[in-house]
Formats: C-alpha cells, sequence, structure tokens
C-alpha cells in the first residue's frame, strides 16, 4: 500500500496568515492525489484534484501544487470558515490511501 | 442535487454483521465508480472500498479485504456495505462516496453512518 505523509500534525495561524500543509506519498503516485477538509460532524468537502486542479465553487484561495511524491496544499489567506482538519488521498492505485489529516487551528 | 443518504448503522456485537446501504440521487448513478470511507472517532479518514460504474470491478482496503462486501443495485440507485466478522477497530462513521467524473477522487459525501462495534 501507499502511505501518505502529512506535516504537520497542527498547525496554528491566524486570521490572514498563508499557510501550507505538505502530504508526502512512499512512491510516487504523478499527480493523481486530491485534497479535502473536514469539519467535525460534516461530510468532507472536496476542494482538489490532480494536485492543482481545483474544484468548481472553490475558494481560489486554496491551492494545491506538486507531482511525483511530493504536494502542497496552500490557503493564500486564512478566513474563519478555514479552520478545519485537512486530508490528501492518493487515486494512482488501489488501495487508494489518506494522509493522516492535517488539523488548522486558531492562533 | 446530488444527495446520498447513507442507513444501517448502529451497535454490533464483535463478530457481528452489518449492512449499509446508501441511496443515491440527483445524478446517472450507473454511470459512476461509488465507495465508503470511514472516519474512526478522534482518528482520521481510511478509505474502505468502491465499486464500479456496472458493479463488476471492487477493490478493498486491506484492513477489510475477505470480512467486507461492497454492492450495488444500479435499478434502485442503491449502494451496500455488508460488513462481517466485526472487531472493535471497525468502530466508526461510514461515509458513502461518489468519484468524481474525471477519476479517482471523491466530489460528493454523504452525511455518514455510526457504526459501533462492542459487547
Amino acid at each position: 500500500d501507499i502511505q501518505m505523509t502529512q506535516s504537520p500534525s497542527t498547525l496554528s495561524a491566524s486570521v490572514g496568515d498563508r499557510v501550507t500543509i505538505t502530504c508526502r506519498a512512499s512512491q510516487t503516485i504523478n499527480s493523481w492525489l486530491a485534497w479535502y477538509q473536514v469539519k467535525p460532524g460534516k461530510a468532507p468537502k472536496f476542494l482538489i484534484y490532480k494536485a492543482s486542479s481545483l474544484e468548481s465553487g472553490v475558494p481560489s484561495r486554496f491551492s494545491g501544487s506538486g507531482s511525483g511524491t511530493e504536494f502542497t496544499l496552500t490557503i493564500s489567506s486564512l478566513q474563519p470558515d478555514d479552520f478545519a482538519t485537512y486530508y490528501c488521498q492518493q487515486y494512482n492505485s488501489y488501495p487508494r490511501t489518506f494522509g493522516q489529516g492535517t488539523k488548522l487551528e486558531i492562533k | 442535487e446530488v444527495q446520498l443518504l447513507e442507513s444501517g448503522g448502529g451497535l454490533v456485537q464483535p463478530g457481528g454483521s452489518l449492512r449499509l446501504s446508501c441511496a443515491a440521487s440527483g445524478f446517472t448513478f450507473s454511470s459512476f465508480t461509488m465507495g465508503w470511507v470511514r472516519q474512526t472517532p478522534g482518528k482520521g479518514l481510511e478509505w474502505v472500498s468502491v465499486i464500479t460504474g456496472n458493479g463488476r470491478n471492487t477493490y478493498y482496503a486491506t484492513s477489510v479485504m475477505g470480512r467486507f462486501t461492497i454492492s450495488r443495485d444500479n435499478s434502485k440507485n442503491t449502494l451496500y456495505l455488508q460488513m462481517s466478522s466485526l472487531r472493535a477497530e471497525d468502530t466508526a462513521v461510514y461515509f458513502c462516496t461518489k468519484d468524481d467524473v474525471r477519476g479517482g477522487s471523491s466530489d460528493y459525501w454523504g452525511q455518514g453512518t455510526l457504526v459501533t462495534v462492542s459487547s
């Protein structure tokens, strides 16, 4: 199975900050990577596909980059609604696997 | 509007069985790969299984292979997950997911159904 490792596990930031979350794959996944936002008690929200393509309706302050084994999710200017947990997921091969998550907290 | 509504969760004893259902609407169900993802209490997301639109191909996480079976009824727009030999570590909220048309990522998720495995 491909292992996905996110860093940091927890990130403290303030409204207006620029933040970056990193996701590393244990082997190449080309660009077959998605990012999701999860809030307690809510259905996960799909943000980015194919490493850098923004899903329709997702604010442009979210962006993704990377290919191969290293990827990043960047939020350019944090908004109050962005405090949540973020997960990367590879879909290059089965079984699909998630990173362990990065909790974005208010500083 | 795409809607995914899970049902069938509950309390089950270790070693027991349970079947989850997911009623889908708002899209051509038979055209899309569908799946299940779970979230354990206090932990992260874990991919469980998917099934292709025609039902011919299924894939499973290593942790559930041989114990869980995914299936679908395209005439009823419903996805299923039959879970057997349940363990305490299967306790989680189970989400039904729809694959994105571009393949592989999950663009829609249900609200989830809680499965608790405990004696």
